[in-house]
This record gives C-alpha cells, structure tokens and sequence, in this order.
C-alpha cells in the first residue's frame, strides 16, 4: 500500500530557505506510471500547487513559485524534495506531497499526511 | 491555463443528498477533473476523477454514495445518504500540459 510522508523543519526563518523531503513507500518514484508532486494549504485557505516532476526528467512548477521552487528525487532512498528559497509569512502553509497518476489522467489519487511549516523570525 | 470556480459553502441535512459544483472557465470547458473531500484538521482524501462526458471513476476505498457527473462546463459531485462524516471541504483540482490547479473549495455542512 502506498504510503507518503513529509518530513523537515517546522520553523523557518524569514529570507531562509525551506526544505522537505518526501518518502515514498510501495511505489517507486522512478515508475513510468506516476508524477509526483507538492502541494500546500496556508491556514484556513484552499490548496494550491507548487510542482510536480516526472522521472523522465521533466519538472513543472507553479509560475507564481517557479523563481523560488526547486524539486528534486533520490531514487536511492525513494525519496523527493522541495526547496523554497527566499520564504516570507505568507509561505506558512501544511506542506502536501502527493502522487498522481500519468496514465489516461493526471489527478492526485494519494496524499501524504501534510506537515506545517512556520516562517517567523 | 485553466480556471475552476466552486461556491463557497453548501449545507444539507443528515441522510439527504447534495450536489457540489466545480466550473471550468471558457477555453477548457471539455476537461476532466477531480474531486478531493478534506475532512475537518486532516489531509485530503481523492474520491474520483469526472470526465467532461459525464463519465466518472471512484477512487479505491470511495463508497459509492459518492458520484459524479457533467454539464457543459459544469463538472458535479453528488454525495447521496449524507452523513456526519462527510462534513468538510471538498476540492476540485485539473490540469493541462504543464500545470496543475485547484478550484477554491466548497465547505459542506451536514445539518
């Protein structure tokens, strides 16, 4: 059974840069089959997507995020990651990562459990 | 890109059925979607995919009180014997080429 986890600091400083990480158990990220991707929900407002890659190489990003947002994978440990750089209050969010399917649709059918991260100084 | 507009809120009474709705904007009126319900405080869960031909296919687990629908522009999810724990908010989300997006969510009150 699939199975996504966030982890990473709960608190970031303004201007820092935010990391996470995603391990993925039951399914390998380097599957043809899937994308994967982050998705963030700040307090008490809807969700909205960050990015989402694909193991051929090709990543996609928010173009309102696109300048701060950097995902990456370590096939070795089935693991992915997002960077935000330059971060501020209004990145305060529960961090989602997620998988969607790549064949005949491209929804989210899995999520992770979400973690919160706090930018204050 | 495209664009999807739910209402805000919605209500209905325990037992009774509700329909949410997710427009797509002028353009991308043939996509399909998702639904995603997010239980009050917890992660959201995926319920189906809707096609624009009114097609619609639950996700595992995802009992069948839930289903989908289309019209035009307008893709619906029906939520039928509603019950406590169906409260929350409900999500649509869809996606082209290079991007994906969210509509801005329904909050359902079960009465």
């Amino acid at each position: 059974q699939l199975q996504l986890q966030e982890s990473g600091p709960g608190l970031v400083k303004p201007s820092e840069t935010l990391s996470l990480t995603c391990t993925v158990s039951g399914d390998p990220i380097s599957s043809t089959n899937f994308y994967w991707g982050w998705i963030r929900q700040p307090p008490g407002k809807g969700l909205e997507w960050i990015g989402t890659f694909y193991y051929s190489g090709s990543t996609y990003y928010n173009p309102s995020l696109k300048s701060r947002v950097t995902i990456s994978e370590n096939t070795s440990k089935n693991q992915f990651s997002l960077s935000l750089s330059s971060v501020t209050a209004a990145d305060t969010a529960v961090y989602y990562c997620a998988r969607h399917l790549y064949v005949a649709s491209r929804h989210i059918d899995s999520w992770g459990q979400g973690t919160l991260v706090t930018v204050t100084s | 890109q495209p664009v999807l507009t739910q209402s805000s809120s919605a209500s209905a009474s325990l037992g009774s059925s509700v329909k949410l709705t997710c427009t797509l904007n002028g353009g991308h009126t043939s996509y399909t979607i998702a639904w995603h319900q997010q239980p009050p405080g917890k992660a959201p869960r995926s319920l189906m995919k809707v096609e624009g031909s009114g097609n619609y296919d639950r996700g595992s687990g995802v009992p069948d009180r839930f289903s989908g629908s289309s019209s035009g522009a307008d893709r619906y999810l029906t939520i039928s014997n509603l019950q406590s724990e169906d409260e929350g908010d409900y999500y649509c989300e869809t996606w082209d080429s290079e991007s994906w997006v969210f509509g801005g969510g329904t909050k359902l009150t079960v009465l």
